[in-house]
């Protein structure tokens, strides 16, 4: 079944430290890449997004994300996490032909001031 | 701009109840979905509403039904409410109905099904 994966569950790091979270999708073709943050006790909010062109992504806060198209994967990244960013993260893919996202089980990350 | 709104925010059911869970957004968008939020699931499509006067299910559709009021709002209603359905529910719109819409999220609303 096609299907997005985000391996890393829960995530603890220590303020400062490099972030990556992985996003495998298994669907061929043409993708729409999204990553979503859900603040504690917040709906979820766009990050970034992936269309065409530069597979590097900037998004918001500092955030970043590369699309590798021969890996399948959409990995996010930040050089330096705040404790701010605690949080958890979820990764979306629209395949080409459908209009309707299907989401990653999502990744909790919490950051140790 | 509010955004997307939906209430309650909370709300505790016996099982049998029904319910409706009330979505709006003000920011004209055409595009409309329900999602359920569940530990270790991620977000899981309920319900969309490509336009006006148009639903279609989505991934988990059972159990629950949904009437696009008019273009601000969405509403999804358990008939008969079960334990299975306590979880967290997610509103969210998009400007268009398409591959590349961002989708804008509600505060969500957590339901428990005793």
């Amino acid at each position: 079944a096609q299907s997005v994966s985000q391996h890393n569950h829960h995530v603890i790091l220590s303020e400062a430290a490099s972030l990556e979270l992985g996003c495998n999708y298994s669907y061929g073709g043409t993708v729409n890449l999204f990553w979503y943050v859900q603040y504690p006790g917040q709906h979820l909010q766009l990050l970034l997004k992936y269309f065409s062109g530069d597979p590097l992504v900037k998004g918001i806060k500092g955030f970043e994300a590369e699309f590798i198209k021969s890996k399948f994967s959409f990995n996010l990244r930040k050089p330096s996490v705040q404790w701010s960013d605690t949080a958890e993260y979820f990764c979306a893919v629209i395949p080409g032909g459908s209009y309707i996202p299907t989401f990653g089980r999502g990744t909790s990350l919490i950051v140790h001031p | 701009n509010a955004g997307v709104t939906q209430t309650p925010k909370f709300q505790v059911l016996k099982t049998g109840q029904s319910m409706t869970l009330q979505c709006a957004q003000d920011m004209n968008h055409n595009s409309m979905y329900w999602y359920r939020q569940d530990p270790g699931m991620g977000l899981r499509l309920i319900y969309y509403s490509a336009s006006e006067g148009t639903t279609d299910k989505g991934e988990v559709p059972n159990g629950y039904n949904v009437s696009r009021l008019n273009k601000r709002e969405f509403s999804l209603r358990l008939e008969s409410a079960a334990p299975s359905q306590t979880s967290v529910y997610f509103c969210a719109s998009s400007e268009r109905f398409g591959a590349k819409e961002t989708q804008y999220f509600g505060p969500g609303t957590r339901l428990l099904v005793l």
